[in-house]
Protein backbone atom coordinates (compact mmCIF):
# COMPACT_ATOMS: atom_id res chain seq x y z
CA UNK A 1 0.00 0.00 0.00
CA UNK A 2 0.76 3.87 0.28
CA UNK A 3 1.67 4.09 -3.61
CA UNK A 4 2.76 6.91 -5.79
CA UNK A 5 3.29 7.81 -9.29
CA UNK A 6 4.80 10.44 -11.29
CA UNK A 7 4.08 10.87 -14.81
CA UNK A 8 6.40 10.68 -17.38
CA UNK A 9 9.18 9.52 -16.10
CA UNK A 10 11.23 11.42 -18.24
CA UNK A 11 10.33 14.39 -20.44
CA UNK A 12 12.88 16.42 -22.98
CA UNK A 13 11.50 19.70 -24.18
CA UNK A 14 12.49 22.59 -26.04
CA UNK A 15 13.51 25.92 -23.89
CA UNK A 16 10.72 28.69 -24.12
CA UNK A 17 7.86 25.29 -23.76
CA UNK A 18 5.66 24.44 -20.78
CA UNK A 19 5.71 20.96 -19.33
CA UNK A 20 3.64 19.51 -16.98
CA UNK A 21 4.39 16.63 -14.59
CA UNK A 22 1.39 14.48 -12.92
CA UNK A 23 1.91 13.27 -9.29
CA UNK A 24 -0.46 10.51 -7.89
CA UNK A 25 -1.54 8.50 -4.53
CA UNK A 26 -2.90 5.46 -6.15
CA UNK A 27 -3.85 3.90 -2.79
CA UNK A 28 -4.53 6.60 -0.29
CA UNK A 29 -5.89 10.03 -0.24
CA UNK A 30 -2.94 12.51 -0.10
CA UNK A 31 -4.17 15.25 2.67
CA UNK A 32 -0.61 16.92 1.41
CA UNK A 33 1.93 16.92 -0.99
CA UNK A 34 5.42 18.02 -1.24
CA UNK A 35 7.23 19.00 -4.75
CA UNK A 36 11.23 18.26 -4.09
CA UNK A 37 13.83 19.37 -7.24
CA UNK A 38 17.45 16.94 -6.75
CA UNK A 39 20.48 18.51 -8.50
CA UNK A 40 22.87 15.31 -9.60
CA UNK A 41 25.01 14.40 -6.46
CA UNK A 42 22.87 16.79 -4.65
CA UNK A 43 20.26 16.64 -1.76
CA UNK A 44 16.50 16.71 -2.09
CA UNK A 45 15.51 20.33 -2.23
CA UNK A 46 11.73 20.76 -1.23
CA UNK A 47 10.12 23.49 -3.64
CA UNK A 48 6.75 23.85 -2.50
CA UNK A 49 4.11 22.12 -0.04
CA UNK A 50 0.66 21.87 -1.09
CA UNK A 51 -3.16 20.78 0.23
CA UNK A 52 -5.88 19.79 -1.08
CA UNK A 53 -8.12 22.25 -2.46
CA UNK A 54 -6.01 25.29 -1.14
CA UNK A 55 -3.10 27.02 -2.56
CA UNK A 56 0.74 25.97 -2.25
CA UNK A 57 2.99 26.87 0.15
CA UNK A 58 6.45 28.09 -1.84
CA UNK A 59 9.63 27.21 -0.04
CA UNK A 60 12.05 30.65 -0.20
CA UNK A 61 13.75 31.16 -3.37
CA UNK A 62 11.31 29.18 -5.52
CA UNK A 63 9.57 31.06 -8.04
CA UNK A 64 5.35 30.34 -7.59
CA UNK A 65 4.69 31.87 -11.28
CA UNK A 66 7.43 29.62 -12.73
CA UNK A 67 6.63 26.68 -10.98
CA UNK A 68 2.99 26.19 -10.52
CA UNK A 69 1.69 23.67 -8.50
CA UNK A 70 -1.91 22.68 -7.92
CA UNK A 71 -3.60 20.07 -5.89
CA UNK A 72 -7.39 19.56 -7.33
CA UNK A 73 -8.07 16.35 -6.03
CA UNK A 74 -7.30 14.09 -2.41
CA UNK A 75 -5.17 11.59 -5.21
CA UNK A 76 -3.61 14.20 -7.50
CA UNK A 77 -1.40 17.22 -7.30
CA UNK A 78 0.64 18.56 -10.86
CA UNK A 79 3.55 20.78 -11.44
CA UNK A 80 3.99 22.71 -14.14
CA UNK A 81 7.12 24.23 -15.06
CA UNK A 82 6.14 27.42 -17.43
CA UNK A 83 8.79 28.83 -19.92
CA UNK A 84 11.10 26.21 -19.14
CA UNK A 85 14.90 27.11 -19.61
CA UNK A 86 18.11 24.43 -19.41
CA UNK A 87 18.84 25.86 -16.41
CA UNK A 88 15.09 24.16 -14.84
CA UNK A 89 16.50 20.38 -16.25
CA UNK A 90 16.56 18.61 -13.04
CA UNK A 91 15.18 15.41 -11.02
CA UNK A 92 11.68 16.42 -9.58
CA UNK A 93 10.23 14.12 -7.09
CA UNK A 94 6.75 14.31 -5.05
CA UNK A 95 5.34 12.48 -2.08
CA UNK A 96 2.52 12.49 -0.33
CA UNK A 97 1.07 12.12 3.33
CA UNK A 98 -2.33 11.25 4.01
CA UNK A 99 -4.46 10.27 6.14
CA UNK A 100 -5.69 7.37 8.71
CA UNK A 101 -2.24 7.24 10.21
CA UNK A 102 -0.17 7.98 6.96
CA UNK A 103 1.51 10.59 8.05
CA UNK A 104 5.40 9.92 7.00
CA UNK A 105 5.59 10.83 3.40
CA UNK A 106 5.40 8.35 0.40
CA UNK A 107 7.81 9.50 -2.42
CA UNK A 108 7.36 8.96 -5.99
CA UNK A 109 10.13 7.50 -8.80
CA UNK A 110 10.88 11.18 -9.70
CA UNK A 111 10.55 13.08 -13.16
CA UNK A 112 13.56 13.75 -15.11
CA UNK A 113 13.62 17.06 -16.73
CA UNK A 114 15.87 17.87 -19.70
CA UNK A 115 14.85 21.20 -21.41
CA UNK A 116 17.13 21.67 -24.62
CA UNK B 1 18.33 26.81 9.79
CA UNK B 2 17.64 22.66 9.96
CA UNK B 3 20.72 20.54 8.17
CA UNK B 4 22.01 17.29 7.47
CA UNK B 5 25.59 16.53 6.85
CA UNK B 6 26.22 13.11 5.53
CA UNK B 7 30.07 11.57 4.69
CA UNK B 8 31.03 11.44 1.18
CA UNK B 9 30.49 8.64 -1.41
CA UNK B 10 30.39 6.48 -3.15
CA UNK B 11 30.93 3.54 -0.98
CA UNK B 12 31.76 -0.08 -2.36
CA UNK B 13 31.77 -3.16 0.34
CA UNK B 14 31.90 -6.40 -0.49
CA UNK B 15 28.84 -8.75 0.81
CA UNK B 16 28.99 -9.05 4.54
CA UNK B 17 31.48 -6.38 4.78
CA UNK B 18 30.43 -4.07 7.82
CA UNK B 19 28.58 -1.21 7.60
CA UNK B 20 28.38 2.66 9.06
CA UNK B 21 27.39 5.83 7.49
CA UNK B 22 27.54 8.61 8.91
CA UNK B 23 25.02 11.14 9.94
CA UNK B 24 25.02 14.52 11.69
CA UNK B 25 22.51 17.56 11.75
CA UNK B 26 21.72 21.00 13.04
CA UNK B 27 18.29 21.48 14.23
CA UNK B 28 16.21 24.05 15.36
CA UNK B 29 13.93 22.55 18.07
CA UNK B 30 13.51 18.84 19.02
CA UNK B 31 13.33 16.60 15.47
CA UNK B 32 12.78 13.58 14.58
CA UNK B 33 15.38 11.69 12.34
CA UNK B 34 15.04 9.37 9.65
CA UNK B 35 17.35 7.30 7.21
CA UNK B 36 15.48 6.66 3.13
CA UNK B 37 16.91 4.33 1.00
CA UNK B 38 15.80 4.55 -2.95
CA UNK B 39 16.96 1.48 -4.92
CA UNK B 40 17.28 1.76 -8.53
CA UNK B 41 14.82 3.19 -10.74
CA UNK B 42 12.61 3.29 -7.81
CA UNK B 43 10.87 6.25 -5.41
CA UNK B 44 12.58 6.77 -1.98
CA UNK B 45 11.59 4.60 0.67
CA UNK B 46 11.43 4.85 4.37
CA UNK B 47 13.86 2.26 6.06
CA UNK B 48 13.80 3.15 9.57
CA UNK B 49 13.16 6.28 12.12
CA UNK B 50 14.06 7.59 15.69
CA UNK B 51 11.78 10.75 17.26
CA UNK B 52 13.70 11.16 20.42
CA UNK B 53 16.72 10.78 22.03
CA UNK B 54 18.42 7.37 22.63
CA UNK B 55 15.59 5.95 20.11
CA UNK B 56 17.25 3.05 17.91
CA UNK B 57 15.62 2.73 14.56
CA UNK B 58 15.97 -0.68 12.89
CA UNK B 59 15.05 -2.45 9.77
CA UNK B 60 16.11 -4.90 7.65
CA UNK B 61 19.10 -5.54 9.74
CA UNK B 62 19.85 -1.92 9.60
CA UNK B 63 20.27 0.27 12.75
CA UNK B 64 20.78 3.82 13.86
CA UNK B 65 20.56 5.63 16.89
CA UNK B 66 19.32 8.88 18.04
CA UNK B 67 22.27 10.69 19.32
CA UNK B 68 21.39 14.14 20.88
CA UNK B 69 25.20 14.57 22.11
CA UNK B 70 26.86 14.58 19.28
CA UNK B 71 23.95 15.46 16.78
CA UNK B 72 24.22 12.30 14.98
CA UNK B 73 22.34 9.31 13.47
CA UNK B 74 25.06 7.07 11.73
CA UNK B 75 23.28 3.92 10.20
CA UNK B 76 24.73 0.64 10.66
CA UNK B 77 24.53 -3.39 9.24
CA UNK B 78 26.45 -6.36 10.71
CA UNK B 79 26.66 -7.89 6.91
CA UNK B 80 25.57 -5.96 3.80
CA UNK B 81 24.09 -7.88 0.99
CA UNK B 82 24.44 -7.17 -2.69
CA UNK B 83 20.39 -6.23 -2.60
CA UNK B 84 21.69 -3.57 -0.13
CA UNK B 85 22.99 -1.80 -3.09
CA UNK B 86 21.39 1.81 -3.03
CA UNK B 87 21.20 5.55 -2.17
CA UNK B 88 20.94 6.22 1.71
CA UNK B 89 19.41 9.52 2.58
CA UNK B 90 19.79 10.93 6.07
CA UNK B 91 16.91 13.26 6.92
CA UNK B 92 15.46 15.42 9.59
CA UNK B 93 11.61 16.72 10.35
CA UNK B 94 10.83 19.61 13.16
CA UNK B 95 7.87 20.71 11.86
CA UNK B 96 3.89 19.33 12.19
CA UNK B 97 3.69 19.43 8.31
CA UNK B 98 6.34 16.41 8.18
CA UNK B 99 8.05 18.65 6.35
CA UNK B 100 11.93 16.86 5.55
CA UNK B 101 15.27 18.23 5.48
CA UNK B 102 18.08 15.72 3.78
CA UNK B 103 21.29 15.08 3.77
CA UNK B 104 23.00 14.78 0.02
CA UNK B 105 22.84 10.81 -0.09
CA UNK B 106 25.25 8.60 -0.72
CA UNK B 107 25.70 5.86 -2.93
CA UNK B 108 26.21 2.53 -1.69
CA UNK B 109 27.81 -0.83 -3.70
CA UNK B 110 27.61 -3.80 -2.50
CA UNK B 111 30.14 -6.58 -4.70
CA UNK B 112 29.61 -10.44 -4.11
Amino acid sequence: GAVVSQHPSWVICKSGTSVKIECRSLDFQATTMFWYRQFPKQSLMLMATSNEGSKATYEQGVEKDKFLINHASLTLSTLTVTSAHPEDSSFYICSATGTGGLHEQYFGPGTRLTVT
Amino acid sequence: GDSVTQMEGPVTLSEEAFLTINCTYTATGYPSLFWYVQYPGEGLQLLLKATKADDKGSNKGFEATYRKETTSFHLEKGSVQVSDSAVYFCALSTGANSKLTFGKGITLSVRP
